[in-house]
């Protein structure tokens, strides 16, 4: 059975870092494209970043972009979100995401999520 | 970016057919990926290229894309169909992201 499991979330103050981790089971990670999608309270997916199937490209969302970094160790059947200068705007729950192949195409499954609020 | 527009809200009895759109410039062009969400819960696949039903997906789901939109059809409503629905593509145009739209709330009267 795929799963998904996602950690790392919680409670930060404005300019803080958390670094959310997913752990991979039932499949080959290397085998598959991987993506953090967001929904902030109330709102729609966003999507934040995804990692090709081997790590080597990665791509981000303007409103990310410098401050995040997407990373996956397929050893470890694990996928990471380091998280810096996190802002208000950030908080949102977190969804691990797996795409269907390497090429990208339609997300099969998807965690439970993980809570990120940024506040003072 | 490339923008995805959908309705807000669609709202349908149940028994009827439900019908959401997933509006963009050429859209059919591209491939369309739909998500059914419930509250509380994780986004699920109820249709991948355009038509394409997962294993596991009731054959009331069905979807089409042509022109400048795509469409999500939901037959013979049930009231476990009352959920948020997203369409989502790749944007490959220039920079290689993902799209998705802002969503359309059923709501099963």
């Amino acid at each position: 059975e795929v799963q998904l499991v996602e950690s790392g979330g919680g409670l930060v103050q404005p300019g803080g870092s958390l670094r959310l981790s997913c752990a991979a089971s039932g499949f080959t990670l290397s085998n598959h494209l991987m993506l953090w999608v967001r929904q902030a309270p109330g709102k729609g997916l966003v999507w934040v970043a995804h990692i090709s199937s081997d790590g080597t490209s990665t791509s981000y969302a303007d409103s990310v972009k410098a401050r995040f970094t997407v990373s996956r160790d397929n050893a470890r059947s694990a996928l990471f979100l380091q998280m810096n200068s996190l802002r208000v705007d950030d908080t949102a729950v977190y969804y691990c995401v797996r795409s269907f192949d390497s090429r990208g195409g339609e997300f099969d499954y998807w965690g439970q999520g993980t809570l990120v609020t940024v506040s003072s | 970016s490339y923008v995805l527009t959908q309705p807000p809200s669609v709202s349908v009895a149940p028994g009827k057919t439900a019908t959401i759109t997933c509006g963009g410039n050429n859209i059919g062009s591209n491939t369309v990926h739909w998500y059914q969400q419930r509250p509380g819960q994780a986004p699920v696949l109820v249709i991948s290229y355009d038509s394409d039903r997962p294993s596991g997906i009731s054959e009331r789901f069905s979807g089409s894309n042509s022109g400048n939109t795509a469409t999500l059809t939901i037959s013979r409503v049930e009231a476990g169909d009352e959920a948020d629905y997203y369409c989502q593509v790749w944007d490959r145009s220039s920079v290689n992201r993902v799209e998705f739209g802002g969503g359309t709330k059923l709501t099963v009267l």
